[in-house]
């Protein structure tokens, strides 16, 4: 009963490396997303992506980038890594759009020194 | 622009009753959620509001008027593993969900 898998939970990056985070799902959702929480903030946006081969910008997309060649594979890219990317990343999935509550995972903590 | 206000802290004694607020500003809507998140873990689903009027499930309730751009949570005979921060999330017309910060609850005995 796997649900959203995604690794690493903790990383810690020198500023200008790059790294992927992976997220996996197992219950054919169509709908995937990538979230970021920031400490006394609400979860932001990144990216978000429909079905396979689709991908839309979130709110907060700049220095990301994402891929979805399968239903269940949602990598989250950081390129060229920044401290104010430093937050933990959830990728999360539901079945429909409107009323599907969202199934996360366990969240990845990166650190940006 | 969108927005949800919800308190960022409150306190509650265990077996009591509190009630967590939320209001909101949104482009559209189309739905309210309520999240539960642990320190150090994902957030979990609670509810669902589309319409105005109470959603009842076990301990937990969830109020909506859509009329005024409010919501509240209401957590019944509390529980010291309520403790958690509560995050309220309105979906806007192109429905994407809008988050609160949240609020923590801290329940002491």
């Amino acid at each position: 009963n796997a649900g959203v898998t995604q690794t690493p939970k903790f990383r810690i990056l020198k500023i200008g490396q790059s790294m992927t985070l992976q997220c996996a799902q197992d219950m054919n959702h169509n709908y995937m997303y990538w979230y970021r929480q920031d400490p006394g903030m609400g979860l932001k946006l990144i990216y978000y992506s429909v079905g396979a081969g689709i991908t839309d910008k979130g709110e907060v997309p700049n220095g990301y980038n994402v891929s979805r060649s399968t239903t269940e594979d949602f990598p989250l890219r950081l390129e060229l890594a920044a401290p104010s990317q430093t937050s933990v990343y959830f990728c999360a999935s539901s079945y429909s759009s409107d009323t599907g509550e969202l199934f996360f995972g366990e969240g990845s903590r990166l650190t940006v020194l | 622009g969108q927005n949800i206000d919800q308190p960022t802290e409150m306190t509650a004694t265990e077996g009591a009753i509190v009630q967590i607020n939320c209001t909101y500003q949104t482009s559209g809507f189309n739905g309210l959620f309520w999240y539960q998140q642990h320190a150090g873990e994902a957030p979990t689903f609670l509810s669902y509001n589309v319409l105005d009027g109470l959603e009842e499930k076990g301990r937990f309730s969830s109020f909506l008027s859509r009329s005024k751009g409010y919501s509240y949570l209401l957590l019944k005979e509390l529980q010291m593993k309520d403790s958690a921060s509560y995050l309220c999330a309105a979906k806007d017309s192109n429905y994407q969900l809008i988050w609160g910060a949240g609020t923590k609850l801290i329940i002491k005995p």
